[in-house]
This record gives structure tokens, sequence and C-alpha cells, in this order.
């Protein structure tokens, strides 16, 4: 079946834009999460939604992150004025019970 | 406190050679163990859990690893590796406690096959 997708693949923008990350997870998993893979900080983890509960935003960097997931399927990563040390891969990964699917990640490069 | 250690940053070794990479972690409470394999400018491919039961576990592409709990490993294992094994591998854990799920990542080990 369909994996985790994610869009866009590559995004490149200047400095103090804000970008808009896309999930679109396993048909089925409840468990959405968002981690964050860069050269000096390996992989992190950023936000955690579980069905109609309040997500886990203990991971998010700064206030400049936020995420949401409509009706419980796709979820949208946001990132508000951009920085350079915002440069990374996101990945987003679906589960079920604990194991995890992860997406092929989307390429951030803030200039 | 609770961490995930990968010793070994690169592991260069001969094709049809046998292959480990290390895994060791820290934790007060239960774990759940996975090794992930990422190829170049793709995501994370899940190659194996332990979630219980047996502590030999086998996983794709002919990788197995076992859960010491006395040492707090989960090395993973090949006994005979082929050129596409080149690739980076990441121990993860999720510890058993309330709220998130979420896997906390060695820094990774970059398995090089040589022809």
């Amino acid at each position: 079946g369909a994996g985790v997708s994610q869009s866009p693949s590559n995004k490149v923008t200047e400095k103090g834009k804000d970008v808009e990350l896309r999930c679109d997870p396993i048909s089925g998993h409840t468990a959405l999460y968002w981690y964050r893979q860069s050269l000096g900080q390996g992989l992190e983890f950023l936000i955690y939604f579980q069905g109609n509960s309040a997500p886990d935003k203990s991971g998010l960097p700064s206030d400049r992150f936020s995420a949401e997931r409509t009706g419980g399927s796709v979820s949208t990563l946001t990132i508000q004025r951009t920085q350079q040390e915002d440069s990374a891969v996101y990945l987003c990964a679906s589960s079920v019970v604990r194991e995890q699917y992860f997406g092929p990640g989307t390429r951030l490069t803030v200039t | 406190a609770q961490s995930v250690t990968q010793l070994d940053s690169q592991v260069p070794v001969f094709e049809e050679a046998p292959v480990e990479l290390r895994c060791n972690y820290s934790s007060s409470v239960s774990v759940y163990l996975f090794w992930y394999v990422q190829y170049p400018n793709q995501g994370l491919q899940l190659l194996l859990k332990y979630l219980s039961g047996s502590t030999l576990v086998k996983g794709i592409n002919g990788f197995e690893a076992e859960f010491n709990k006395s040492q707090t490993s989960f090395h993973l294992r090949k006994p005979s590796v082929h050129i596409s094994d080149t690739a980076e591998y990441f121990c993860a854990v999720s510890f058993d406690q309330t709220g998130a799920n979420n896997l906390f990542f060695g820094t990774g080990t970059r398995l090089t096959v040589i022809p």
C-alpha cells in the first residue's frame, strides 16, 4: 500500500520567510510524528499527534515552529521567519502501536 | 537519563565479510528497540524491531539483532554483507512512559562495503 508522503521534496527559501511542509500519513495510522535531521544535531523529535488528543509539542525548538493535523490525517509543519539554522531535512512518520514508518523527507534550505 | 549511543560513526567492511554495528542505551524504564537504514537522499526504512518476546529478532535484507537487557545493548549483525548494504544505519529507542512514544535516535553508523 501507499507509504507516508511528504511535499515538497525540496524547498529553498530566503531568511525571514515562512514555509509550510506537508505530510500525508499512511491511511489508518492514528499517530503522526515530525522529526528534523541536520548535520549538527542528528535526528530530533519535534512534535507528536495521537488521534484527537492535544499534540505533544515538547520537541519544538522555538515558537516559530508550529504544526497542525486536520481531520486526523494530513499534517502541516509551519516555520515562521525562517533562519539559516532551520536548514535541515524534515521527516514525517506515522505509526500504529510503536512501529513508525517514515516519509522521504523535505529538504529545507534557508539562504 | 535516557540516551542512545552508537559508538562507531563509520564502519568499513569488505564484501561478503560479517559486520556488527553496535548500539547501547540507557534507561530506567522498559524500552522498545529499532534499527533503521537510510540510503542516500532517502527517508528511513525500518530494518527490524524488538517490542517483546524473543530477544533475537530478524529483519529485512538478512539483518538480525539481539536485545541484551543486562548489557543494555541491541547490536545489529549480518553474516555476509553486499555492496548494496552501503548506507547509514540508525539505532532508535522508544521508552515505555506516558506521553509521546517518539523515538530517540543514535548518531548513526555509516557502513561502507568495500568490493
